[in-house]
């Protein structure tokens, strides 16, 4: 099976703007969640997607939202901008509800100027 | 809510030695404790992981085991090998959905 997949790899954005990601969870996967990771707050979970329906939430602000598609690939996007939303931001998928193995995708590398 | 900590933060070893990182967690409703072991420039990659109605799980060079009543487990790595070397993170799920709390990381060196 192919893994899951992230686009695009790389983003340079300035403050203010919006953006998109995407990910594609493992063929059957149902679960997909989103994480955020920097050097100084490690790894930290943004959002869970479950059957098109927002599961679970971090404690992120408003700005970030998400969605899933009845085909389980789901988008994640940050509206207005700020220099700390400079991350990478990875996807993992799971079969179904867990909690239970959790695949990473590459990630998408946020660079806000 | 979760807070997992994970100690130490750095850890180097000669090749061929044992390695072992430490985590706790807050949260007595956690049930799943995965291990991810992150490269350089990569993603984060499942190596091992436990649930809380079990001791103690082997995989080859890997191990993991689980005290409940401490609310502690950890990772252990025998015979370790060059390519070991990497960021090593423990996470806590509490049960509802696959929401997961991560540690901060051990980044483990294996000098050869």
């Amino acid at each position: 099976k192919a893994g899951v997949t992230q686009t695009p790899r790389y983003l340079i954005k300035t403050r203010g703007q919006q953006v998109t990601l995407s990910c594609s969870p493992i063929s059957g996967h149902r679960s997909v969640s989103w994480y955020q990771q920097t050097p100084g707050q490690g790894l930290q979970f943004l959002f869970e997607y479950f059957s098109e329906t927002q599961r679970n939430k971090g404690n992120f602000p408003g700005r970030f939202s998400g969605r899933q598609f009845s085909n389980s690939r789901s988008e994640m996007n940050v509206s207005t901008l700020e220099l700390g939303d400079s991350a990478l931001y990875l996807c993992a998928s799971s079969f179904d509800g867990g909690p239970r193995e959790q695949y990473f995708g590459p990630g998408t590398r946020l660079t806000v100027t | 809510g979760e807070n997992v900590e994970q100690h130490p933060s750095t850890l180097s070893v000669q090749e061929g030695d044992s390695a072992v990182i430490k985590c706790t967690y807050s949260d007595s409703a956690s049930n799943y404790f995965p291990w991810y072991k992150q490269e350089l420039g990569k993603r984060p990659q499942l190596i091992i992981d436990i649930r809380s109605n079990v001791g103690e799980k082997k995989d080859q060079r890997i191990a993991v085991t689980l005290n409940k009543t401490a609310k502690h487990f950890s990772l252990h790595i025998t015979e370790t090998q060059p390519e070991d070397s990497a960021v090593y993170f423990c996470a806590a799920s509490s049960g509802y959905g696959n929401k997961l709390v991560f540690g901060a990381g051990t980044i483990l060196r294996v000098k050869s």
